[in-house]
Protein backbone atom coordinates (compact mmCIF):
# COMPACT_ATOMS: atom_id res chain seq x y z
CA UNK A 1 0.00 0.00 0.00
CA UNK A 2 0.67 3.49 0.11
CA UNK A 3 3.93 4.58 2.40
CA UNK A 4 5.04 8.26 3.03
CA UNK A 5 8.27 9.07 4.66
CA UNK A 6 9.91 11.94 6.50
CA UNK A 7 12.73 13.46 8.55
CA UNK A 8 11.30 13.80 12.37
CA UNK A 9 13.26 16.53 13.14
CA UNK A 10 14.67 20.41 11.81
CA UNK A 11 15.93 22.95 13.76
CA UNK A 12 16.53 26.62 11.37
CA UNK A 13 17.58 29.84 12.59
CA UNK A 14 15.14 32.60 12.17
CA UNK A 15 15.04 33.91 8.75
CA UNK A 16 17.00 31.63 7.17
CA UNK A 17 14.86 29.19 4.39
CA UNK A 18 14.03 25.53 5.82
CA UNK A 19 13.63 22.75 3.38
CA UNK A 20 11.18 19.23 4.89
CA UNK A 21 11.59 16.80 3.01
CA UNK A 22 9.04 13.40 1.78
CA UNK A 23 8.84 10.48 -0.10
CA UNK A 24 6.41 8.20 -1.36
CA UNK A 25 5.40 5.29 -2.76
CA UNK A 26 2.39 5.45 -4.88
CA UNK A 27 2.99 6.62 -8.11
CA UNK A 28 -0.59 6.86 -8.49
CA UNK A 29 -1.03 9.79 -6.08
CA UNK A 30 -1.92 12.49 -8.43
CA UNK A 31 -2.20 15.12 -5.41
CA UNK A 32 0.31 15.76 -2.55
CA UNK A 33 -0.42 18.02 -0.04
CA UNK A 34 1.03 19.61 3.23
CA UNK A 35 -0.50 20.17 6.44
CA UNK A 36 0.93 22.41 9.64
CA UNK A 37 -0.17 21.25 13.12
CA UNK A 38 0.28 23.54 15.99
CA UNK A 39 0.28 22.62 19.65
CA UNK A 40 -2.69 21.44 20.78
CA UNK A 41 -4.99 22.06 16.93
CA UNK A 42 -5.81 20.47 14.56
CA UNK A 43 -4.32 20.00 10.38
CA UNK A 44 -4.03 23.25 8.62
CA UNK A 45 -4.19 22.85 4.73
CA UNK A 46 -1.15 24.65 3.54
CA UNK A 47 -0.84 24.04 0.29
CA UNK A 48 -0.80 21.22 -2.01
CA UNK A 49 0.72 20.23 -5.80
CA UNK A 50 -0.99 18.36 -8.69
CA UNK A 51 1.55 15.33 -10.12
CA UNK A 52 2.07 17.05 -13.28
CA UNK A 53 3.37 19.97 -11.77
CA UNK A 54 7.38 20.26 -10.78
CA UNK A 55 6.71 23.68 -8.71
CA UNK A 56 4.42 25.58 -6.90
CA UNK A 57 4.80 28.78 -5.14
CA UNK A 58 2.06 30.30 -2.55
CA UNK A 59 4.16 33.44 -0.87
CA UNK A 60 6.38 32.30 1.41
CA UNK A 61 6.10 28.56 0.42
CA UNK A 62 7.47 26.48 -2.58
CA UNK A 63 6.94 23.17 -3.09
CA UNK A 64 9.27 20.81 -5.35
CA UNK A 65 7.98 17.66 -6.84
CA UNK A 66 10.30 15.02 -8.64
CA UNK A 67 7.81 12.54 -9.85
CA UNK A 68 10.31 9.98 -10.90
CA UNK A 69 11.72 10.02 -7.33
CA UNK A 70 9.02 10.53 -5.55
CA UNK A 71 10.30 13.03 -3.44
CA UNK A 72 8.40 16.02 -2.52
CA UNK A 73 9.43 19.09 -0.50
CA UNK A 74 8.12 22.07 1.00
CA UNK A 75 10.62 25.31 1.53
CA UNK A 76 9.53 28.25 4.01
CA UNK A 77 11.30 31.23 2.92
CA UNK A 78 12.19 33.83 5.92
CA UNK A 79 11.55 31.37 8.63
CA UNK A 80 9.59 32.71 11.54
CA UNK A 81 9.13 31.67 15.08
CA UNK A 82 5.64 31.35 13.84
CA UNK A 83 6.76 28.92 11.42
CA UNK A 84 7.40 26.28 14.19
CA UNK A 85 4.89 23.22 13.87
CA UNK A 86 4.74 19.95 12.90
CA UNK A 87 4.18 19.55 9.29
CA UNK A 88 3.30 17.03 7.48
CA UNK A 89 3.48 15.19 3.99
CA UNK A 90 0.26 13.59 2.69
CA UNK A 91 -0.93 11.45 -0.49
CA UNK A 92 -4.31 10.82 -1.31
CA UNK A 93 -4.42 6.92 -1.23
CA UNK A 94 -7.56 5.84 -3.60
CA UNK A 95 -10.75 5.67 -2.35
CA UNK A 96 -12.72 8.74 -0.95
CA UNK A 97 -10.79 11.17 1.03
CA UNK A 98 -8.34 8.56 2.18
CA UNK A 99 -4.92 10.45 2.80
CA UNK A 100 -1.63 8.35 3.98
CA UNK A 101 -0.04 11.15 6.20
CA UNK A 102 4.38 10.92 6.47
CA UNK A 103 5.18 11.29 10.60
CA UNK A 104 5.43 14.49 10.37
CA UNK A 105 8.38 16.99 10.45
CA UNK A 106 8.47 18.74 13.92
CA UNK A 107 10.14 22.22 12.93
CA UNK A 108 11.89 24.35 15.56
CA UNK A 109 12.86 27.89 14.91
CA UNK A 110 15.47 29.61 16.90
CA UNK A 111 16.96 33.15 16.94
CA UNK B 1 -18.34 30.43 6.44
CA UNK B 2 -17.64 28.18 9.57
CA UNK B 3 -15.14 25.56 10.01
CA UNK B 4 -15.05 21.92 10.46
CA UNK B 5 -16.46 22.01 14.24
CA UNK B 6 -16.08 19.01 16.95
CA UNK B 7 -17.36 18.05 20.30
CA UNK B 8 -16.25 17.61 22.65
CA UNK B 9 -13.03 18.95 22.80
CA UNK B 10 -11.61 16.68 25.34
CA UNK B 11 -12.98 13.66 26.80
CA UNK B 12 -11.63 11.09 29.67
CA UNK B 13 -13.16 7.74 29.34
CA UNK B 14 -12.44 4.34 31.48
CA UNK B 15 -11.83 1.16 29.95
CA UNK B 16 -14.65 -1.04 28.84
CA UNK B 17 -17.06 2.02 28.59
CA UNK B 18 -17.87 3.52 24.95
CA UNK B 19 -18.02 6.57 23.58
CA UNK B 20 -19.40 9.19 20.52
CA UNK B 21 -17.52 11.64 19.25
CA UNK B 22 -19.44 14.39 17.12
CA UNK B 23 -18.55 16.56 13.61
CA UNK B 24 -20.29 19.15 11.91
CA UNK B 25 -19.00 19.73 8.46
CA UNK B 26 -18.49 22.61 6.74
CA UNK B 27 -21.46 23.96 4.89
CA UNK B 28 -22.08 22.20 1.84
CA UNK B 29 -19.29 19.69 2.27
CA UNK B 30 -20.96 15.96 1.79
CA UNK B 31 -18.11 13.89 2.58
CA UNK B 32 -16.62 13.55 6.14
CA UNK B 33 -13.36 11.81 6.86
CA UNK B 34 -12.34 10.43 10.14
CA UNK B 35 -8.74 10.03 11.45
CA UNK B 36 -7.07 8.42 14.69
CA UNK B 37 -3.70 10.81 15.71
CA UNK B 38 -1.08 8.91 18.39
CA UNK B 39 2.10 9.91 19.04
CA UNK B 40 2.77 5.87 18.32
CA UNK B 41 1.06 5.40 14.96
CA UNK B 42 0.77 9.21 13.67
CA UNK B 43 -2.38 9.84 11.40
CA UNK B 44 -4.08 6.98 10.42
CA UNK B 45 -7.54 6.71 8.11
CA UNK B 46 -10.79 5.34 9.97
CA UNK B 47 -13.28 5.66 7.84
CA UNK B 48 -14.87 8.12 5.19
CA UNK B 49 -18.91 8.72 4.94
CA UNK B 50 -20.89 10.45 1.58
CA UNK B 51 -24.53 10.94 1.69
CA UNK B 52 -25.36 8.83 4.82
CA UNK B 53 -22.84 5.97 3.10
CA UNK B 54 -19.01 4.73 4.59
CA UNK B 55 -17.82 4.30 1.42
CA UNK B 56 -13.95 3.83 2.21
CA UNK B 57 -12.76 2.41 5.50
CA UNK B 58 -9.36 1.76 7.31
CA UNK B 59 -7.68 -1.01 9.05
CA UNK B 60 -9.15 -0.55 12.41
CA UNK B 61 -11.25 -3.22 14.75
CA UNK B 62 -14.99 -3.08 14.34
CA UNK B 63 -15.02 -1.17 17.89
CA UNK B 64 -15.09 1.25 15.87
CA UNK B 65 -17.82 2.38 14.08
CA UNK B 66 -19.71 5.74 12.56
CA UNK B 67 -22.50 7.30 10.63
CA UNK B 68 -23.64 10.51 8.91
CA UNK B 69 -26.68 11.99 8.96
CA UNK B 70 -29.07 13.59 6.55
CA UNK B 71 -27.70 17.00 7.40
CA UNK B 72 -23.52 15.35 6.59
CA UNK B 73 -23.10 16.05 10.64
CA UNK B 74 -21.02 12.84 11.38
CA UNK B 75 -20.41 10.39 14.58
CA UNK B 76 -18.43 8.23 15.56
CA UNK B 77 -18.06 5.66 18.13
CA UNK B 78 -16.09 3.13 20.28
CA UNK B 79 -16.99 0.54 22.15
CA UNK B 80 -15.48 -1.40 25.11
CA UNK B 81 -12.61 1.19 24.99
CA UNK B 82 -8.71 0.13 25.65
CA UNK B 83 -6.32 2.19 27.14
CA UNK B 84 -4.18 2.17 23.24
CA UNK B 85 -7.56 4.04 22.33
CA UNK B 86 -6.48 7.37 23.99
CA UNK B 87 -5.82 9.76 20.67
CA UNK B 88 -6.35 12.65 19.24
CA UNK B 89 -9.26 12.28 16.60
CA UNK B 90 -9.81 14.69 13.81
CA UNK B 91 -12.59 14.97 11.53
CA UNK B 92 -12.15 16.14 8.17
CA UNK B 93 -14.82 17.81 5.49
CA UNK B 94 -14.50 18.54 1.69
CA UNK B 95 -17.30 18.75 -0.74
CA UNK B 96 -17.29 15.61 -2.56
CA UNK B 97 -14.37 13.30 -1.18
CA UNK B 98 -12.66 13.03 -4.78
CA UNK B 99 -8.56 13.67 -4.83
CA UNK B 100 -7.22 16.85 -6.65
CA UNK B 101 -8.84 20.05 -5.37
CA UNK B 102 -11.33 18.79 -3.57
CA UNK B 103 -9.23 19.34 -0.54
CA UNK B 104 -10.28 18.25 2.86
CA UNK B 105 -10.43 20.85 5.99
CA UNK B 106 -9.74 19.70 9.31
CA UNK B 107 -11.41 19.88 12.72
CA UNK B 108 -9.93 20.72 16.03
CA UNK B 109 -10.09 17.30 16.95
CA UNK B 110 -11.22 15.64 19.78
CA UNK B 111 -8.21 14.14 22.67
CA UNK B 112 -9.65 11.10 24.20
CA UNK B 113 -7.88 9.84 27.47
CA UNK B 114 -8.78 6.57 28.24
CA UNK B 115 -7.75 5.42 32.18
Amino acid sequence: GEDVEQSLFLSVREGDSSVINCTYTDSSSTYLYWYKQEPGAGLQLLTYIFSNMDMKQDQRLTVLLNKKDKHLSLRIADTQTGDSAIYFCAAFSGGYNKLIFGAGTRLAVHP
Amino acid sequence: KAGVTQTPRYLIKTRGQQVTLSCSPISGHRSVSWYQQTPGQGLQFLFEYFSETQRNKGNFPGRFSGRQFSNSRSEMNVSTLELGDSALYLCASSPEGREGTDTQYFGPGTRLTVL
